[in-house]
This record gives C-alpha cells, structure tokens and sequence, in this order.
C-alpha cells in the first residue's frame, strides 16, 4: 500500500504564503493530487503532479519530486476563505484509485 | 448542469437499522465510488465500480453493501453488521483517462443514534 504523511495543522495570515508538504512511499508511482476540502463539504481538485516540477494555477502551485517521494501545495495571497483542510491523495501501487492522507488543516487568521 | 448528487445532507438512523445512501452522477462518468470520513483521518475507500453491473470492495468494505444497475447510480447501503456506521460519506465519480481525477458529491452526514 501507500504511507501518506502530511501535516496535521499550519496556522498561516491572510495575505501571506503557505507551504503545505506531503511526502509517500508507494511502489508504481502514477500520479499525485491535492483536493481542497471546506468543513462538512467535498473535496474539490486542485492539481494533479504526474512529472517533477511545478504547477502553477493562479494562487496555488503544486511540486513533485518522484525521486524523494516529495510533493508540496504553495498557496499565495492567501484569504480568509482558504482556510480549509487540504488532502493529498497518491496513485501507484499498481491501482488506477488514489489513496488519501489524513490531510493539513490550514487555519488563516486576519 | 453537470454534477454528482447525493442525498440527503443529513440522516438519522436507529441502531440495528439497514440505510441506502443515495448517489447520482450525470457526467456520463463511467467509474464512480464510496468514501467514509471520520474526524482526523482521511478518505477510506468503501466501494468502486469501474462499470455497470460490476463493483469491487475497497478497504473498509465490511458491513456495507452497493449496487450499479445504471451508470448514473451508485447507492450505498449501510446494514445493521457495520459497527461504527455513524460518518461522513463522500460520493466521487470519475472518467477513465490518463488522470482519472475524481469530482466528489456534497457527501451525506449519517448519524446512528
């Protein structure tokens, strides 16, 4: 199977920039996604990493490195209303089915 | 408008009751699926099926049941042998592709009392 590990909590201020980190060790690696969730409501995509480097989607970028097992979130400018939970789900191990993280309560103060 | 739909947002059981969770997709998806989520953990993978009239357990399988007569439809039952069942269930679907990204329903909050 998969290990997914990602940081439980990170507190960040509005207008600032958040890093938020998830690192997997799977065998067959094929692909890597991070959904953004607010409290009581689905998941929402944000980005797929299948190839190493960086993303960028207007406030949010998303990495891979496939050598280390790495992947990060990078949310720019942030707002009162990206506080939210943030899950990182990795595909490999021969499944075409993501397996989720615990996912990073992002918590942005004024 | 295109979407998942699940119904309904919030459900109230006894314990020792079956229930059927309803989902339903039209975006001619042909693989759909059934998460739980518990606070502080993240999505388990109760059910997938890949195509109609064919489904597979996922990891937490036990104690819940599913079926897939129409591509569109996808419910989920939750018996009386699932001994946690009190959750958050999230519908997904998902087109079979080089990403195979999944759109998650608005999910149902069940609630065994």
């Amino acid at each position: 199977g998969q290990n997914i590990d990602q940081p439980t909590e990170m507190t960040a201020t509005e207008g600032a920039i958040v890093q938020i980190n998830c690192t997997y060790q799977t065998s067959g690696f094929n692909g890597l996604f991070w959904y953004q969730q607010h409290a009581g409501e689905a998941p929402t995509f944000l980005s797929y990493n299948v190839l190493d480097g960086l993303e960028e989607k207007g406030r949010f970028s998303s990495f891979l490195s496939r050598s280390k097992g790495y992947s990060y979130l990078l949310l720019k400018e942030l707002q009162m209303k990206d506080s939210a939970s943030y899950l990182c789900a990795v595909r490999g191990g021969g499944s075409y089915i993501p397996t989720f993280g615990r996912g990073t309560s992002l918590i942005v103060h004024p | 408008d295109g979407g998942i739909t699940q119904s309904p947002k919030y459900l109230f059981r006894k314990e020792g009751q079956n229930v059927t969770l309803s989902c339903e997709q039209n975006l001619n998806h042909d693989a759909m699926y059934w998460y739980r989520q518990d606070p502080g953990q993240g999505l388990r993978l109760i059910y997938y099926s890949q195509i109609v009239n064919d489904f597979q357990k996922g990891d937490i399988a036990e104690g819940y049941s599913v079926s897939r007569e129409k591509k569109e439809s996808f419910p989920l039952t939750v018996t009386s042998a699932q001994k946690n069942p009190t959750a958050f269930y999230l519908c997904a679907s998902s087109e079979r592709g080089s990403t195979d990204t999944q759109y998650f329903g608005p999910g149902t909050r069940l609630t065994v009392l």
